[in-house]
């Protein structure tokens, strides 16, 4: 099973930041979103589709179907600078996507 | 507070092998099972091996099935992973996280890393 993931994203200052992430039928599967940057551990952001763990900022929000999953960042700040990835399960086997790396110019 | 560090990265020649160890401080390790995922040089995210909470349950990524095993020790807290055969595709950042469990609807359980390690560098190269 493959997660696809755009490489980067850019996006201004306050603006909303949209990070696709697609599979076969991805909608009937669950999905994780971390947060990686560079230097330090991955981050969870999302899980479970849309629920956000505390600390999470509730700018993040995520959402799920059909072939695509989505990650989208509401008044993105210069501290969302980062690589995202998703992720999803194929069994016991965890999936990960090639990672998005956003830009906040 | 709740942590996770790893230990036992460093350089080693092709064919060799290596035993990272991932301690966890500030929360009941047994309730929790533990994955490894690594991170190549310039690349992304790499899911290597999980263990269930209890040790009943093992799983390794394809490519490293048959070298790599993962094992718990619960008296000291520690998950380790040993690395047999090592080749220089290998060579990433190796990160340890904690599984925690949402219980779904119905019953089933969707299983997601919500603490992560700072990771350890293993370097395969002659």
């Amino acid at each position: 099973y493959e997660l696809t993931q755009t490489p980067s994203v850019s996006v201004s200052p306050g603006q909303t930041a949209t990070i696709p992430c697609s599979g076969d039928k991805l909608g009937d599967r669950y999905v994780s979103w971390y947060q990686h940057k560079p230097g330090q551990s991955p981050l969870l952001v999302i899980y479970q589709d849309y629920k956000r763990p505390s600390g999470t900022p509730q700018r993040f929000s995520g959402s799920n179907s059909a072939n695509t999953a989505t990650l989208t960042i509401s008044g993105t700040q210069a501290v969302d600078e980062a690589h995202y990835y998703c992720q999803a399960w194929d069994s016991s086997t965890a999936i990960f996507g090639g990672g998005t790396k956003l830009t906040v110019l | 507070q709740v942590q996770l560090v790893e230990s036992g990265g460093g350089v080693v020649q092709p064919g060799r092998s290596l035993r990272l160890s991932c301690v966890a401080s500030a929360f009941t390790f047994s309730d929790y099972g533990i994955h490894w995922v690594r991170q190549a040089p310039g690349k992304g995210l790499e899911w290597v091996a999980m263990i269930k909470y209890d040790g009943s349950q093992k799983y390794h990524e394809d490519s490293v099935k048959g070298r790599f095993t993962i094992s718990r020790g619960d008296s000291k807290n520690t998950v380790f992973l040993q690395m047999n055969g090592l080749r220089a595709e290998d060579t990433a950042v190796y990160y340890c996280a904690r599984e925690d469990i949402a219980v779904l609807p119905g019953g089933d359980y969707y299983y997601y890393m919500d603490v992560w390690g700072k990771g350890t560098t293993v370097t395969v190269s002659s």
